[in-house]
């Protein structure tokens, strides 16, 4: 079946630090991946969508990496900030470009 | 609008009765998407709308749920007959036609049913 995995446990990480949140998946062969970020309260945000022939994209202080041979996307937060923390999703697009979304890993960067 | 607009911004329903919520999307976006989030879980698909065409319904959990966009533009999603498995976020999210984009999504809806 197909499935999406990221970590259920969240990750807690000291302000400065690099965090990083990974998103595993299986029987997909997705055209493109999505990260969101998600406050409590509110919807999804997008942050950054990468193709499948595409290894890797950054904006700002993210990077995102793909890698479909290991069926793995990373994402990376440089420099973490106490305003960075949330719960972030990853999502495939497939068929009519419909989002699948992971259940998402909450972040919590500490002072 | 500026962004995704969705009403109520809560709604609590007692068992039985009927709900409608509503989804503004960002004025000219064709593609609208509804979703459902339990607590602690990632959003999942219930239907897709292109324009005024409901090209994906597959996600919808029984047929006590409907959604229409008869203009295009504003959707409604349904409930008849709340069941208290219904508890959920409703969210609403459109986007642009082409698939390389990201979604705007609403603060959703949170319904309750007791």
């Amino acid at each position: 079946s197909q499935k999406i995995e990221q970590n259920s446990e969240a990750l807690n990480i000291q302000e400065g630090k690099t965090a990083t949140l990974t998103c595993n998946y299986t029987n997909y062969s997705p055209a493109y991946l999505q990260w969101y970020r998600q406050d409590p309260g509110r919807g999804p945000v997008f942050l950054l969508l990468i193709r499948e022939n595409e290894k890797e994209k950054r904006k700002e202080r993210l990077k995102v990496t793909f890698d479909t041979t290991l069926k793995q996307s990373l994402f990376h937060i440089t420099a973490s900030q106490p305003a960075d923390s949330a719960t972030y999703l990853c999502a495939l697009v497939a068929g009519y470009s419909t989002l699948t979304f992971g259940k998402g890993t909450m972040l919590l960067v500490s002072p | 609008g500026a962004g995704v607009s969705q009403s109520p911004r809560y709604k609590v329903a007692k068992r039985g009765q009927d709900v409608a919520l509503r989804c503004d999307p960002i004025s000219g976006h064709v593609s609208l998407f509804w979703y459902q989030q339990a607590l602690g879980q990632g959003p999942e698909f219930l239907t897709y709308f292109q324009n005024e065409a409901q090209l994906d319904k597959s996600g919808l959990p029984s047929d006590r749920f409907f959604a229409e966009r008869p203009e295009g533009s504003v959707s409604t999603l349904k409930i008849q007959r709340t069941q208290q498995e219904d508890s959920a976020v409703y969210l609403c999210a459109s986007s642009l036609a082409s698939r390389e984009v990201g979604y705007t999504f609403g603060s959703g809806t949170r319904l309750t049913v007791v």
